[in-house]
């Protein structure tokens, strides 16, 4: 079975605090896709990263951030000097790669808070 | 390129009315799916398809549902007849699916949908 579990529900910080946001899924297959999605005020929901299940090197993007340990079945993605900008709802998802046609397993999504 | 197009963006309709939701998906994508999200239930998938062909539509609540796929670059999603508990915002997505790509989705602005 396929499940991607965001334990924290809301997070609240301050302006340039440096804050984490957790996700930690369940699978079965070996060759398996990770993605980070986000979903500003706006409503829609953008494509942030992917990353396949061989490829556990962390990858930063400014002042984005991804750790993926196989070893805890964890994906994490951290926010350096976080901004108003960055509140958002932003939601992990699995895929495995025998799910040829591209389905993808949500987690219920960290809402994030970044006040000035 | 354009991205997902959804229409309309917003819907207010009255109980017992039929609605229908549109989606044209980004162009040479394969796989199309349909989601909604309501702040009880987050995310939900309802149906997907890939090559214009539903495959697993068992998220679809209940027989009032419906979604076509009459060629590549259009769908519906079909509500009748609509009931208050319908209001969401749904979600086209789609995705170039195959084994070899990680098939991230590409989501649509979304359409929020009011059933008074």
């Amino acid at each position: 079975a396929q499940k991607v579990t965001q334990a924290q529900t809301e997070i609240s910080v301050v302006e340039k605090e440096d804050v984490t946001l957790d996700c930690v899924y369940e699978t079965r297959d070996t060759t398996y896709y990770l993605f980070w999605y986000k979903q500003p005020p706006s409503g829609e929901l953008v494509f942030l990263i992917r990353r396949n299940s061989f490829d556990e090197q962390n990858e930063i993007s400014g002042r984005y951030s991804w750790n993926f340990q196989k070893s805890t079945s964890s994906f994490n993605f951290t926010i350096t000097a976080s901004q108003v900008v960055d509140s958002a709802v932003y939601f992990c998802a699995l895929r495995n790669r025998g799910s040829t046609l591209g389905r993808l397993y949500f987690g219920r999504g960290t809402q994030l808070t970044v006040w000035p | 390129d354009a991205g997902v197009i959804q229409s309309p963006r917003h819907e207010v309709t009255e109980m017992g009315q039929e609605v229908t939701l549109r989606c044209k998906p980004i162009s040479g994508h394969n796989s199309l799916f349909w989601y909604r999200q309501t702040m009880m239930r987050g995310l939900e998938l309802l149906i997907y398809f890939n090559n214009n062909v539903p495959i697993d539509d068992s998220g679809m609540p209940e027989d009032r549902f419906s979604a076509k796929m009459p060629n590549a670059s259009f769908s519906t999603l079909k509500i009748q007849p609509s009931e208050p508990r319908d209001s969401a915002v749904y979600f086209c997505a789609s995705s170039l699916a195959g084994t070899s790509s990680y098939n991230e989705q590409f989501f649509g602005p979304g359409t929020r949908l009011t059933v008074l």
